[in-house]
């Protein structure tokens, strides 16, 4: 079965910070990989789709990029309202554990 | 503007029976492949079931296999999933997505279903 780990599962980071978090997967995944942003109480929302493409009306500091087993998503400077949990997904099934981003 | 609402959900006893629904409004959902995604508290998200856009191919989770039962009707432009045999893990938000991109771009606010004596 595929296996999705995030790295790191906690981030300690202060705004204005660059912060990348990173998605391993056990197979190749091919380019068909999410990123979501989780606020406590509330549904995920997708922020990058097909590894490096940002979804509409998310704002151009995040980004995503890589391919076959290795990604990432980088907030290039984090505003307050980043401050959440951070999910990797391989269509349909698999998530990664999730990051939680925290204000240090 | 799209919306999904999902409702449904609530306390119910070990093998007990829940049936969630999600409405979806602002898209024409006949056309749309669906989604079951839980959350258990404090925990990460977990896919729970997939029914395509005509209803004739279906997926679930292992965890859920033989107890769950997807199901839309594009009539209604409504989802369903009947839960039965619940059990104590099964406690969990339970949000309805839709998939769009490879990924789920749309999502509802989610019903919190809790198993428990």
């Amino acid at each position: 079965d595929m296996q999705l780990t995030q790295s790191p599962s906690t981030l300690s980071a202060s705004v204005g910070d660059r912060v990348t978090i990173t998605c391993r997967a056990s197979q190749r995944v091919g380019a068909w990989l999410a990123w979501y942003q989780q606020k406590p109480g509330k549904a995920p929302k997708l922020l990058i789709y097909k590894a490096s493409s940002l979804e509409s009306g998310v704002p151009s500091r995040f980004s995503g990029s890589g391919s076959g087993t290795e990604f990432t998503l980088t907030i290039s400077s984090l505003q307050s309202e980043d401050f959440a949990t951070y999910y990797c997904h391989q269509y349909p099934h698999t998530f990664g554990q999730g990051t939680k981003l925290e204000i240090k | 503007e799209v919306q999904l609402a999902e409702s449904g959900g609530g306390l119910v006893q070990p093998g007990g029976s829940l049936r969630l629904s999600c409405a979806i409004s602002g898209v024409v959902f006949s056309s749309d492949e669906m989604n079951w995604v839980r959350q258990a508290p404090g925990k990460g998200l977990e896919w729970v079931a997939y029914i395509s856009v005509s209803g004739s191919t279906i997926y679930y989770a292992d965890s859920v296999k033989g107890r769950f039962t997807i199901s839309r009707d594009n009539a209604k432009k409504s989802l369903y999933l009947q839960m039965n045999s619940l059990r104590a893990e099964d406690t969990a938000t339970y949000y309805c997505a839709r998939h769009g991109k490879n990924a789920f771009d749309l999502w509802g606010q989610g019903t919190k279903v809790t198993v428990s004596s």
